[in-house]
């Protein structure tokens, strides 16, 4: 079965700093991996997933399958960046579920 | 702010009674699902529908139930059988495989006393 780690409870750093959050997973196969997002008293919402290898509101991760991670990094943390974020697995060959992690509060300090 | 919807947002319940969450969407997905959410546990897998009339369980399914009747809808319904029914219900949709982007109600807290 699938595995979702995400180290860090609570991350909290200052505003115009680097911003890392980690997820490390557990699968053998080629998963696909997502990263989510839940902004106070907003939906759980998608921020980005790996095969679209976008940026999304400057953030970008990269899967590194040897390490089997999939780190969340923007480059200057905004205030508006504080919010909830899961990690999320999909083993894919046509599956339908999704294995979330536990998620980080990711704090940003004016 | 159309799309998926859940009712009511909160919900108490004594303990002993089967409660039934709501959840509808007009998105035209072929998938449902619903998830659980505990403090520090992220999220996890009750049930998920990929067409109508078919479901399959997910990690957590021991003590629910779930019916899709109709593409729009897909009810759970929470059963005494629920040692812990007390938790925060999510709801969500996708288009197809779990490649694709998952639509998440606002949730529904459920309240066991």
């Amino acid at each position: 079965a699938q595995r979702v780690t995400q180290p860090e409870k609570l991350l909290s750093v200052f505003k115009g700093a680097p911003v890392e959050l980690k997820c490390n997973y557990s699968y053998s196969g080629s998963p696909e991996l997502f990263w989510y997002v839940q902004y106070s008293r907003q939906r759980l919402q998608l921020l980005l997933r790996h095969i679209s290898r976008e940026s999304i509101k400057g953030f970008t991760a990269d899967l590194n399958k040897g390490e089997t991670s999939f780190h969340l990094k923007k480059p200057f943390a905004q205030e508006e960046d504080s919010a909830m974020y899961y990690c999320a697995l999909n083993p894919g060959a046509g599956s339908y579920q999704l294995t979330f992690g536990k998620g980080t509060k990711l704090s940003v300090i004016p | 702010d159309g799309g998926i919807t859940q009712s009511p947002k909160y919900l108490f319940r004594k303990e002993g009674q089967n409660v039934t969450l709501s959840c509808e969407q007009n998105l035209n997905h072929d998938a449902m699902y619903w998830y659980r959410q505990d403090p520090g546990q992220g999220l996890r897998l009750i049930y998920y529908s990929q067409i109508v009339n078919d479901f399959q369980k997910g990690d957590i399914a021991e003590g629910y139930s779930v019916s899709r009747e109709k593409k729009e809808s897909f009810p759970l319904t929470v059963t005494s059988a629920q040692k812990n029914p007390t938790a925060f219900y999510l709801c969500a949709s996708s288009s197809g495989t779990g490649t694709y982007e998952q639509y998440f109600g606002p949730g529904t807290r459920l309240t066991v006393t």
